[in-house]
């Protein structure tokens, strides 16, 4: 079982309107937690990141939050533009084990006009 | 900007054979990483490596391994291909400092017929 879940797995949303992405983790303790972008037919791109102390980082329209009690974290997309139609990934870095990442399974993200 | 290279976006091999995958970085970071993408299993490290000739196995090394001589370079290796090893394949870099993100390369699409 993935230590690290996301949902919704994929959604459908309309330029300029709002979303929210959520990712829910068992791994602890973590040393930080990012969020990824990954365009079709590219790698993944750093959007955020936050370490155990930090609630909430920006990145322009991102929003990422984080609830170390809940073990919870989510990514809002404010004003949807085209280019946001992506995959979003979080990925959690454990504190022990070497510093191994665990990766969500990743949310598809498609806007339309 | 961090360039990480992988040198092909698409490769078709048939079962049995040796297959490399190539991937350069540009920017002097001391960490190399291998990994799999598959549908709704997330990225799954093969192989990492903290320096010129040091490997470590990552979730599924079997089946693959690595070759690193120069800092810049870090080389996928599957023996014997077989279909199952059909993928993504996303080589990363990063700096040695822990919280610092992994740049990734675009991918090789990799097809075992």
């Amino acid at each position: 079982k993935n230590q690290v879940e996301q949902s919704p797995q994929s959604l459908i949303i309309l330029e300029g309107k709002n979303c929210t992405l959520q990712c829910n983790y068992t791994v602890s303790p973590f040393s930080n937690l990012r969020w990824y972008k990954q365009d079709t037919g590219r790698g993944p791109v750093s959007l955020t990141i936050m370490t155990f102390s930090e609630n909430t980082k920006s990145n322009g329209r991102y929003t990422a939050t984080l609830d170390a009690d809940t073990k919870q974290s989510s990514l809002h997309i404010t004003a949807s533009q085209l280019s946001d139609s992506a995959s979003y990934i979080c990925v959690v870095t454990l504190k022990a084990a070497g510093n191994k990442l665990t990766f969500g399974g990743g949310t598809r993200v498609l806007v339309k006009p | 900007d961090v360039k990480v290279t992988q040198s092909s976006r698409y490769l078709v091999k048939r079962t049995g054979e040796k297959v490399f995958l190539e991937c350069v970085q540009d920017m002097d970071h001391e960490n190399m990483f291998w990994y799999r993408q598959d549908p709704g299993l997330g990225l799954r490290l093969i192989y990492f490596s903290y320096d010129v000739k040091m490997k470590e196995k990552g979730d599924i090394p079997e089946g693959y391994s690595v070759s690193r001589e120069k800092k810049e370079r870090f080389s996928l290796i599957l023996e014997s291909a077989s279909t199952n090893q059909t993928s993504m394949y996303l080589c990363a870099s990063r700096l040695g400092q822990k919280n610092q993100p992994q740049h990734f390369g675009d991918g090789t699409r990799l097809s075992i017929l």
